[in-house]
């Protein structure tokens, strides 16, 4: 079964740090661009990265670069999203999702097909 | 920065009616846009890409189309289960960040 699991998140205070993992399982992780999606209480989707599959590129929302660095590790099947210098209006369930499928060092985007259930982060004093 | 406008806001609609939703581009995506439908406490789910073709496993009445700015999202006939939150989205194409819309609550009247 295709399959991502988030896990990492909880309650923090403003400034702290969190760490966010999402496992994958049932397809080739490495053949995958992967990204990070948000959605705070009551709110809408927001995008929060992008890495390419191979790991050489990563871009970021505008509210998130500096704070937020997302890295993957293809061996392990892992995706991951460092969060520092969090915010109250950084809480939100962060969910990975499973974005182009990269062959031949082609990559074809077919919508974010795959998604975690979601992790829920909670800033606040 | 592409902006993606999302009407209406709310849908009241009956099962069995047709639901059009649409998301307006603020410049042209060409096809490239997607679309998800959301329920309470689950994550997204893929419904549309390339702004017409169904994903894996979604039902024939779920249909897409449009090109440019201007895109709708069809449900033929509303099932129970089609009560739900819908979203779209685009991707730039390089960077490849991502829009979503503000999203189109379907609600049952």
């Amino acid at each position: 079964e295709v399959q991502l699991v988030e896990s990492g998140g909880g309650l923090v205070k403003p400034g702290e740090s969190l760490r966010l993992s999402c496992a994958a399982s049932g397809f080739t992780f490495s053949n995958y661009v992967m990204h990070w999606v948000r959605q705070a209480p009551g709110k809408g989707l927001e995008w929060v990265s992008y890495i390419s599959a191979s790991t050489s590129y990563k871009y970021y929302a505008d509210s998130m670069k500096g704070r937020f660095t997302v890295s993957r590790d293809n061996a392990k099947h892992s995706l991951y999203l460092q969060m520092n210098s969090l915010r109250a209006e950084d809480t939100a369930v962060y969910y990975c999702a499973r974005g182009d499928h990269c062959s031949g060092g082609v990559c074809r985007d077919y919508g974010l097909d795959v998604w975690g259930q979601g992790t829920t982060v909670t800033v606040s004093s | 920065e592409i902006v993606l406008t999302q009407s209406p806001a709310t849908l009241s609609l009956s099962p069995g009616e047709r639901a059009t939703l649409s998301c307006r581009a603020s410049q042209s995506v060409s096809i490239y846009l997607a679309w998800y439908q959301q329920k309470p406490g689950q994550a997204p789910r893929l419904l549309i890409y390339d702004a017409s073709n169904r994903a894996t496993g979604i039902p024939a009445r779920f249909s897409g189309s449009g090109s440019g700015t201007d895109f709708t999202l069809t449900i033929s006939s509303l099932e129970p289960e089609d009560f739900a939150v819908y979203y779209c989205q685009q991707r730039g194409n390089w960077p490849p960040s991502l829009t979503f819309g503000g999203g189109t609550k379907v609600e049952i009247k």
